[in-house]
């Protein structure tokens, strides 16, 4: 099993429509992250969470929310979805102090029509 | 504001050569950089980190440098193979553990 989980793998929605995007990790790390992904420019930050009761917002945190369940789970929203938000977004966690940076999901690629 | 950046974003090379990609960062207090490997429909993949006291750091068939005086990361593939075709990231952090800044990606084409 991967050790960092993101569902679904790919998802069509409508504009309007509220959807989750689902990340879980294996790995026991304290940091979970939302990444989006454009062609051509690289990797966004959306949100960030430190902890299970920390969140913050990163550079492009506008029509996206997250909730932290638990140090394993990390979900991002979109409350309504917009076209200029179909993207791939990328779920990542790392270990306060510790090397080899962060660890990615496989990814959701979100299609918004 | 602070950022990292990479001077191309296509790379073509023939199978077997060297390749070079080629990072600037603009933050001087950067003290980790990591360089990740991104392949088609897969989220992104460590390959080699170094700190800021170091110059080189050696891999399996890859070598990091780093410039601090003129603030320049690169990633050196020696005989590149196709497996080696996907975007590459480098990333850098004020310390390991920190979060990081990505830069924008260069695109590795291996031509057989």
């Amino acid at each position: 099993d991967a050790d960092v989980t993101q569902t679904p793998r790919n998802r069509i929605t409508k504009t309007g429509k509220r959807i989750m995007l689902e990340c879980s990790q294996t790995k026991g790390h304290d940091r979970m992250y939302w990444y989006r992904q454009d062609p051509g420019l690289g990797l966004r930050l959306i949100y960030y969470s430190f902890d299970v009761k920390d969140i913050n917002k990163g550079e492009i945190s506008d029509g996206y929310s997250v909730s932290r369940q638990a140090q394993a789970k990390f979900s991002l929203s979109l409350e309504s979805a917009i076209p200029n938000q179909t993207a791939l977004y990328f779920c990542a966690t790392s270990d306060t102090g510790k090397r080899y940076g962060y660890t990615f999901g496989s990814g959701t690629r979100l299609t918004v029509v | 504001g602070e950022s990292v950046g990479l001077h191309l974003p296509t790379l073509s090379v023939q199978e077997g050569d060297n390749s070079i990609i080629n990072c600037a960062y603009s933050n001087s207090a950067s003290d980790y950089f990591i360089w990740y490997k991104q392949e088609s429909g897969k989220g992104p993949q460590f390959i080699i980190d170094i700190r800021s006291n170091m110059d080189k750091r050696q891999g399996q068939r890859v070598t990091v440098l780093l410039n601090k005086t003129v603030k320049h990361l690169s990633l050196q593939i020696a005989a590149t193979q196709p497996g080696d075709s996907a975007v590459y990231f480098c990333a850098e952090s004020r310390s390991a553990g920190n979060m990081l800044t990505f830069g924008g990606g260069t695109r590795l084409m291996v031509k057989p």
